[in-house]
């Protein structure tokens, strides 16, 4: 158990819907990672939330936004959904930036969705 | 941006034999490299990881190695048990795109499978 949680772990929902993933990161950590992953992209980086603000940005599509809040726990929103958003969601957390030595993941045991 | 592959890409073993998987990547500042294991329906974890200032690491049974000149970095695991038997992720860390904050690029995955 790497002590990040993930609700809800199964999520079926129609395309155009919207909703929303929620994720606790590991007692201390500040920082918190979204992660996709499918069959045909793997594990691609979303984006990041440090201490409540965002920090960085990957592949994310307009239609999802995230945002960490003061208990530092974040939300993954996905709206418009689209067949092709079937995945699974990883959330990780780190102590700090992600930088020097304090850089090591630790992730969640995901959110599986599908969009029908 | 950082490119990470990764090979092969489904591996089979005996049990006590050694399994080697290989990552190559592309963003020569990238300075840390950690492995995951990702079993059936589970988030990843981490099981060892290695930084730029290191060429070798060891944890009992597994060990990674890092050639920055030719950029690649490899995992080693000696003695395979069939719980071994799981999904490994390299990941490298280095600029998604220029300009970029670093974050994990993952390879694309190894299905290691260890024969009774």
């Amino acid at each position: 158990d790497s002590g990040v949680t993930q609700t809800p772990k199964h999520l079926i929902t129609a395309t155009g819907q919207r909703v929303t993933l929620r994720c606790s990161p590991r007692s201390g950590d500040l920082s918190v990672y979204w992660y996709q992953q499918s069959l045909d992209q793997g594990l691609q980086f979303l984006i990041q939330y440090y201490n409540g603000e965002e920090r960085a940005k990957g592949n994310i599509l307009e239609r999802f936004s995230a945002q960490q809040f003061p208990d530092l726990h974040s939300e993954l929103n996905l709206s418009s959904l689209e067949l092709g958003d079937s995945a699974l969601y990883f959330c990780a957390s780190s102590v700090s930036l992600g930088t020097g030595n304090q850089e090591t993941q630790y992730f969640g045991p995901g959110t599986r969705l599908l969009v029908l | 941006g950082e490119n990470v592959e990764q090979h092969p890409s489904t591996l089979s073993v005996q049990e006590g034999d050694s399994a080697v998987i290989k990552c190559t990547y592309s963003d020569s500042a990238s300075n840390y490299f950690p492995w995951y294991k990702q079993e059936l329906g589970k988030g990843p974890q981490l099981i060892i990881d290695i930084r730029s200032n290191v060429g070798e690491k060891k944890d009992q049974r597994i060990a990674v190695t890092l050639n920055k000149t030719a950029k690649h970095f490899s995992l080693h695991i000696t003695e395979t048990q069939p719980e071994d038997s799981a999904v490994y992720f390299c990941a490298a860390r280095g600029r998604i795109s220029s300009g970029s904050a670093r974050q994990l690029t993952f390879g694309s995955g190894t299905q290691l499978t260890v024969l009774p």
